[in-house]
């Protein structure tokens, strides 16, 4: 079955550490891939996306997120946490062999301490 | 460029009443996405509009729930009856056009079905 997986309902992490959230995803043709955060009582807000080229992509807000064909993922990455980067992280993707079908993960709720 | 407008902001019915909810995307959005986010649970697809016309509506429960976006831009989303397990946010997204286009989101709608 299509889907994406973040397997982390929260990660922790102290301010000015890295951090990462996992994500991999089952599609059946090349995927589109998509990172959006969450923020409490607001939307979801476009974080960075794959679509093809170089497997690093860099994003808003000093994120970064890699693609692994291999390894079927794309974690989120951000060499230093901030205390304001804390919210709730969706990967998403959309299958390149049927574009309507689009998934979102069930989301990690990232806190980041002071 | 003002964003995805969605009303109300919240809503709370009695099961078996009906609800509509609204959407206006951002101007020259040729796609509109209708999402259910349950609690503590990533988005589900339920609608996708490529102007005024269904491109994928497969997860969107027909017994109760309808859909349409007139003229190609304003959509409406309706639940009728509601049942106590439609108690979620309503999120409403647009995109230029589909693919790998960015979806942009609305604040979304609260619903709380008693």
């Amino acid at each position: 079955a299509q889907s994406v997986a973040q397997p982390e309902d929260q990660v922790n992490v102290a301010e000015g550490n890295p951090l990462t959230v996992k994500c991999t995803y089952s599609v059946s043709g090349n995927p589109y891939l998509f990172w959006y955060v969450q923020y409490p009582n607001r939307g979801l807000q476009f974080l960075l996306k794959y679509i093809t080229g170089d497997n690093l992509v860099k994003g808003s807000y000093g994120f970064e997120a890699e693609f692994n064909k291999s390894q079927t993922s794309f974690h989120l990455k951000k060499p230093s946490a901030l205390v304001s980067d804390s919210a709730l992280y969706f990967c998403a993707v959309r299958d390149g062999n049927n574009f309507n079908k689009f998934y979102f993960g069930s989301g990690t709720k990232l806190n980041v301490k002071p | 460029e003002a964003g995805v407008a969605q009303s109300p902001r919240y809503k709370i019915i009695e099961k078996r009443q009906s609800v509509a909810f609204w959407c206006n995307p951002i101007s020259g959005h040729a796609t509109l996405y209708w999402y259910q986010q349950i609690l503590g649970q990533g988005p589900k697809l339920l609608i996708q509009f490529q102007n005024n016309g269904v491109v994928d509506d497969s997860q969107l429960p027909k017994d109760r729930f309808s859909a349409e976006r007139l003229k190609g831009v304003d959509s409406t989303l309706k639940i009728q009856p509601a049942k106590l397990e439609d108690s979620a946010v309503y999120l409403c997204a647009s995109s230029r056009d589909e693919g790998w286009e960015t979806q942009y989101f609305g604040p979304g709608t609260r619903l709380l079905v008693l």
